[in-house]
This record gives C-alpha cells, sequence and structure tokens, in this order.
C-alpha cells in the first residue's frame, strides 16, 4: 500500500496566529514529500518539495519565511504556516514519493485551514 | 512536462464505461502519462500510469496511442463514487524534481 495521512484534517485560526499541518507516509518512506495549496474551484498549486535532511524548494511566488517546512524524518514532513491571515485560508494537501521503481506521487486527504 | 488537454467534464451513465481522453500531443520520449483523481474535498488519488504500452490495474485501464499523442482513462463499470475530477499529466518518471503540474482536469459526473 501507500497511505499518506495529514493532521489535522481542519483547523481554524485566528489571524496572526501560527498553524501547524503534518504530513506522515504510514507504509512507506519518502525521502521527498511536496506541500500543494487548493483554492476552491482552483486547481492543486504546487508550493515546495520538502526533501528529508535539506531545506526545502520553494515554488516561485511562494515565501518560504512565511510556509516553514521541515521534513524531519523519512516519514514525516510539517507545514507551519506562520502569521497566518484571511488570504490563508485554503485547504493544503501533503503527497510522499514512493520509490524504488514507482516513483509515484501518494497524497494526503488535506487540511482545511480557515483564517479568521 | 509536457501540457495536456481535457475535456472540463464529461457525464456517464451508472454501470457505463467512462471513456476519458487526454492529448498530450507534444510528449517526449521518457515522459509518463499519469492519471489522478480527486473527489470533492479530498486529497487525489493515483489511478495509473504508463509509458507507451496499455496498462490496466484493479481501478481502471490506460489506453495510449502508438504515437503517444494522447490517451483515454476507461473507468470499465462506472459507479456514483467515481464522481470525481479527473487529472491527467505528463511528466518525466525520475528527475525534474518529480513534479506533478496539475491542470483542471475533467469533471466527470456519474449520474443514475
Amino acid at each position: 500500500g501507500a497511505v499518506v495521512s495529514q493532521h489535522p484534517s481542519r483547523v481554524i485560526c485566528k489571524s496572526g496566529t501560527s498553524v501547524k499541518i503534518e504530513c506522515r507516509s504510514l507504509d512507506f518512506q519518502a525521502t521527498t514529500m511536496f506541500w500543494y495549496r487548493q483554492f476552491p474551484k482552483q486547481s492543486l498549486m504546487l508550493m515546495a518539495t520538502s526533501n528529508e535532511g535539506s531545506k526545502a524548494t520553494y515554488e516561485q511566488g511562494v515565501e518560504k519565511d512565511k510556509f516553514l517546512i521541515n521534513h524531519a524524518s523519512l516519514t514525516l514532513s510539517t507545514l507551519t504556516v506562520t502569521s497566518a491571515h484571511p488570504e490563508d485560508s485554503s485547504f493544503y494537501i501533503c503527497s510522499a514519493l514512493k520509490g524504488g521503481g514507482t516513483d509515484t506521487q501518494y497524497f494526503g486527504p488535506g487540511t482545511r485551514l480557515t483564517v479568521l | 512536462d509536457a501540457k495536456t488537454t481535457q475535456p472540463p467534464s464529461m457525464d456517464c451513465a451508472e454501470g457505463r464505461a467512462a471513456n476519458l481522453p487526454c492529448n498530450h500531443s507534444t510528449i517526449s520520449g521518457n515522459e509518463y502519462v499519469y492519471w489522478y483523481r480527486q473527489i470533492h474535498s479530498q486529497g487525489p488519488q493515483y489511478i495509473i500510469h504508463g509509458l507507451k504500452n496499455n496498462e490496466t490495474n484493479e481501478m481502471a485501464s490506460l489506453i495510449i496511442t502508438e504515437d503517444r499523442k494522447s490517451s483515454t482513462l476507461i473507468l470499465p463499470h462506472a459507479t456514483l463514487r467515481d464522481t470525481a475530477v479527473y487529472y491527467c499529466i505528463v511528466r518525466v518518471r525520475t528527475g525534474g524534481g518529480n513534479k506533478l503540474t496539475f491542470g483542471t482536469g475533467t469533471q466527470l459526473k456519474v449520474e443514475l
């Protein structure tokens, strides 16, 4: 199998606070994980690539100081939205790359962030 | 990665086969065709991928034309639970950061 979990599934926070989202690969190790954001009625947009043991690579236009990524182990990556504002409200989805010849990304269920 | 073109929406009767087309006329020789689907408010689900041969798994079949410029995802017996947005993505299997670029996909609606 290839199961990826995310926690929390839904979070509501006040403007100015920070929110941490966890992404775990449950039955495989992933040296590479990805973070996406999806606004209503839009497609997924890649935010950053997270590599275990090294700094994340951010896509153009994504503020690395606002979206902190830590890939602490082969099964866990975290995304911290710092000083969240209402415009950061979105659906955040992670994926984990399963290697070993398949090189297929498996996605988590997503985290719905609402910033008041 | 090569761009893909998909119809924005399709309807299918439950129990019938759903055939979802995808054009990728600029595909390169080392690029694979991947299919994912996203049910409302969930993360995308991997369906199938292929290079040039037709592929089949427990979820679907993937038919790639001989010139590899287009492909069709086939759900043999669509159910209401197959209602989702289906994404066709072309990418190099390794390297290139392993990135997936999502387009707008096809909204498949399965009806009774």
